[in-house]
């Protein structure tokens, strides 16, 4: 059975960068036809697509984040992870892992997400 | 980016209701449509997808229909577990984007 897990620090400062790690268990990060991509969910509201990248490291963005997000792979340690520079209150939010089908696709597998709080 | 709005944004209903939740796309998305549900302090859930295939392991009281711009999730027959939130997903083009939830409470 497939698992995903998030980590990483829960509390950031403004203007610092929020670094999250996806660990893929259960199955290899290494697939063909799934992308791996990371979700958030500010609290309360709905849920925002950030970014997706396929194990060859190909990225996609959400042009709303574009600016401040890199998503990376590692294979050898079946890990993705997602970096946002210069973090405001507004980014304040669970955020998930997950597996994609496809460059753009249903999600089928989700993390269990992280709460990341932006403040002083 | 295409814009997902669902109706109602709150429904209640009792158990055994048939309910039905309503998702409409700024633009023409073909069958690329996800249904998803989620729980208090847990991750969305796959139910649909392609618009009207159901997930390995979703019950089939659950259904999807739709093309184009308009689509609805059906529940045939609510059960006590069904109480939760709902989302819609369009993945026809990249960002995938979300509709804004519709939260199914107890009458």
């Amino acid at each position: 059975q497939l698992q995903l897990q998030e980590s990483g620090p829960g509390l950031v400062k403004p203007s610092e960068t929020l670094s999250l790690t996806c660990t893929v268990s259960g199955g290899s990060i290494s697939s063909s036809s799934y992308y791996w991509g990371w979700i958030r969910q500010p609290p309360g509201k709905g849920l925002e697509w950030i970014g997706s990248i396929y194990y060859s490291g190909s990225t996609y963005y959400n042009p709303s984040l574009k600016s401040r997000v890199t998503i990376s792979v590692d294979t050898s340690k079946n890990q993705f992870s997602l970096k946002l520079s210069s973090v405001t209150a507004a980014d304040t939010a669970v955020y998930y892992c997950a597996r994609v089908e496809a460059v753009a696709g249903p999600i089928d597998y989700w993390g269990q997400g992280t709460l990341v709080t932006v403040s002083s | 980016d295409i814009q997902m709005t669902q109706s109602p944004s709150t429904l209640s209903a009792s158990v055994g209701d048939r309910v039905t939740i309503t998702c409409r796309a700024s633009q023409s998305i073909s069958s690329w449509l996800a249904w998803y549900q989620q729980k208090p302090g847990k991750a969305p859930k796959l139910l649909i997808y392609k618009a009207s295939s159901l997930e390995s392991g979703v019950p089939s009281r659950f259904s999807g229909s739709g093309s184009g711009t308009e689509f609805t999730l059906t529940i045939s027959s609510l059960q006590p577990d069904d109480f939760a939130t709902y989302y819609c997903q369009q993945y026809n083009s990249y960002p995938e984007t979300f509709g804004q939830g519709t939260k199914v409470e107890i009458k």
